[in-house]
């Protein structure tokens, strides 16, 4: 089983609507987690990140997700997108209180954002 | 702005030559990391070093191998491509248990 979900491949949204992104992770110890965004024909950028604190924490471009434990999720939202949005999203995990210290990514959502 | 850098970005090359794809990075950072990434899926770890001298496989087997001779660079060399191996391969590092640096990835193609 994969040790990070995301169920949505592929999103379409028109530009203003809100965004839903949905993330799970299965390790039961601890666990950082990063949203990653990859424009087209660009590198992957970090959205933002949780390792401890506010289960809601804050990223770049309007992006929050919020950590809930209790569900192993990790979703990521956004009020209002914009057709500037449209890329790849990837959740990804680094599980810390283990010796491996590489992130493991889910597969991924193709959010595409029309005008 | 400290950055990490790939070469080349793009890569044809016929089936059993050798090649190596280049990955550096200015941030001083121990860990880095090869990904394998077809379009449109997910990334697969298929290398990561935690600092000089040391190497690990990943989680996805693969035929290539890596080197850390200096806390900078991390070489990918595949021996003898073949057109199973055309792929993304995207190099990050990081430090301590922070988030991880993406290069622009070497888009391979083996013909």
């Amino acid at each position: 089983a994969q040790s990070v979900s995301q169920h949505n491949h592929h999103v379409i949204l028109s530009e203003a609507a809100s965004l839903e992104l949905g993330c799970n992770y299965s390790y039961g110890g601890t666990v950082n987690l990063f949203w990653y965004v990859q424009y087209p024909g660009q590198h992957l950028q970090l959205l933002l990140k949780y390792f401890s604190g506010d289960p809601l924490v804050k990223g770049i471009k309007g992006f929050e997700a919020e950590f809930i434990k209790s569900k192993f999720s990790f979703n990521l939202r956004k009020p209002s997108v914009q057709w500037s949005d449209t890329a790849e999203y990837f959740c990804a995990e680094l599980r810390r209180d283990t010796g491996r210290r590489a992130l493991t990514f889910g597969s991924g959502t193709r959010l595409q954002v029309q005008p | 702005e400290a950055d990490i850098y790939q070469t080349p970005r793009y890569l044809v090359i016929g089936t059993g030559k050798k090649i190596t794809l280049e990955c550096s990075q200015t941030m001083g950072h121990d860990k880095m990391y090869w990904y394998q990434q077809d379009p449109g899926m997910e990334l697969h770890l298929i290398h990561y070093s935690y600092g000089v001298n040391s190497t690990e496989k990943g989680d996805l087997s693969s035929e290539s191998t890596v080197s850390r001779i200096r806390t900078e660079h991390f070489p990918l060399t595949l021996e003898s491509a073949r057109p199973s191996h055309t792929s993304q391969y995207l190099c990050a590092s990081s430090g301590g248990m922070a988030e991880a640096f993406f290069g622009q990835g070497t888009r391979l193609t083996v013909v």
